[in-house]
């Protein structure tokens, strides 16, 4: 069956432009989370949806970031503004529910320049 | 806070060794634990996930046990390969605002032919 999508695979993007980042999570899996991975930081969480509603966001860094999940299925990632710090690996992973097992996928690499 | 510790950061083998791999917590209150793998420029892909309430879990040639009093967890891989070399992450999800996954930095591993 199919795992986890992510879109881009890779983005570069320039200093101040805004970046959407796509999700497709595994069908059925009703929680999603996005993580940022970057080299001073390790893995971090960011935001948790269950259903289209998103009860945790308390690891988004700044007002810049913000999510949306649309039809309990895709969700959308927008950084708006991009800064340097915001390179990273961006990661999204699926569960059936809140507290199953997390699947992973492969992340999309943010490059601004 | 919880804080996710990896001892050692990286380790290299030769083929055939019996290794071990150290995650240490600093609440025990976790809902569970779970095991990851990363190969460069890839997402995560899951390894072992043991709960609260196991003391191990088996997979294959991993072993991961669960000392949540002490806020310890092993990896053990036994006779590695050389397909074995990726990074190991390990990470807790706390029993409070338990969506989320605590990450380690990981430790990463080299296994040589």
């Amino acid at each position: 069956g199919a795992g986890v999508s992510q879109s881009p695979s890779n983005k570069v993007t320039e200093k101040g432009k805004d970046v959407e980042l796509r999700c497709d999570p595994i069908s059925g899996h009703t929680a999603l989370y996005w993580y940022r991975q970057s080299l001073g930081q390790g893995l971090e969480f960011l935001i948790y949806f269950q259903g289209n509603s998103a009860p945790d966001k308390s690891g988004l860094p700044s007002d810049r970031f913000s999510a949306e999940r649309t039809g309990g299925s895709v969700s959308t990632l927008t950084i708006q503004r991009t800064q340097q710090e915001d390179s990273a690996v961006y990661l999204c992973a699926s569960s059936l529910s809140s507290p199953y097992e997390q699947y992973f996928g492969p992340g999309t690499r943010l490059t601004v320049t | 806070k919880q804080e996710v510790t990896q001892i050692p950061a990286a380790l290299s083998v030769p083929e055939g060794e019996n290794l071990v791999l150290n995650c240490s917590f600093t609440d025990s209150a976790i809902y569970n634990l779970q095991w990851f793998r990363q190969d460069p420029g890839k997402g995560l892909t899951s390894l072992l996930l043991i709960q609260s309430s196991q003391r191990e879990q088996t997979s294959g040639r991993l072993n991961a046990s669960l000392d949540k009093s002490s806020g310890r967890s092993t990896l053990y891989i036994a006779a590695s390969q050389p397909g074995d070399s990726a990074t190991y992450l390990c990470a807790v999800r706390p029993n409070t605002g338990f969506q989320k996954l605590v990450f380690g930095t990981g430790t990463r591993l080299l296994v040589s032919p």
